[in-house]
């Protein structure tokens, strides 16, 4: 699976919109895009996935560009309790061996 | 409620001993997998398994092992032969028939004395 590059931190207002980029340059065509959080001491919580084009449920959107090198997760009115670490993972579907990084912390403040 | 659950939450262990992690879903998934994550750190993958009575070693699997003999359980030893256990670890299955996307029990927190 490609690998993954992401902030280390950001922070966002309560009630903006948090935009969380990650670049996957070397994303291949049958890997999708999968966004987790993890709350703290909690286990991690699937958000949303997209293959080409963008995603929106009643969590988030993902927003993949035309080239599938980068993509946004788009939290749109965050709360506090969106305070976590986000993950984005390429893979394939059948792949079982994912590769997860540090992934980025998201701080909302009030 | 469907889901999976971890327990123990948390345990502390003596060097030298052994200690199961059990892991229950009622989700009927057929993939589980067990994935460690220390303190500022990503999750790696230990052991999974994709059926009954089959798994797979994963990136970690020195000092660990499991058993999966029936479709929902998938418990986890962590022996005296792994050098620095002290960890969280967590618990996951797949829905591969749907999209794939993987579903996390709460976690057990392992501290060695």
């Amino acid at each position: 699976d490609a690998k993954t590059t992401q902030p280390t931190s950001m922070d966002c207002a309560e009630g903006r919109a948090a935009n969380l980029p990650c670049n996957h340059s070397t994303i291949s065509g049958n890997e999708y895009v999968y966004w987790y959080r993890q709350i703290h001491s909690q286990g991690p919580q699937y958000i949303i996935h997209g293959l080409k084009n963008n995603e929106t449920n009643e969590m988030a959107s993902l927003i993949i560009t035309e080239d599938r090198k980068s993509s946004t997760l788009i939290l749109p009115h965050a709360t506090l309790r969106d305070t976590a670490v986000y993950y984005c993972i390429v893979r394939v579907v059948s792949n079982y061996q994912l590769i997860w990084g540090a992934g980025t912390k998201l701080i909302i403040k009030p | 409620d469907g889901g999976i659950t971890q327990s123990p939450k948390y345990l502390f262990r003596k060097e030298g001993q052994n200690v199961t992690l059990s892991c229950e879903q009622n989700l009927n998934h057929d993939a589980m997998y067990w994935y460690r994550q220390d303190p500022g750190q990503g999750l790696r993958l230990i052991y999974y398994s994709q059926i009954v009575n089959d798994f797979q070693k994963g990136d970690i699997a020195e000092g660990y092992s499991v058993s999966r003999e029936k479709k929902e359980s998938f418990p986890l030893t962590v022996t005296s032969a792994q050098k620095n256990p002290t960890a969280f670890y967590l618990c996951a299955t797949q829905n591969r028939v749907r999209t794939g996307e993987l579903f996390f029990g709460e976690g057990s927190r392992l501290t060695v004395l």
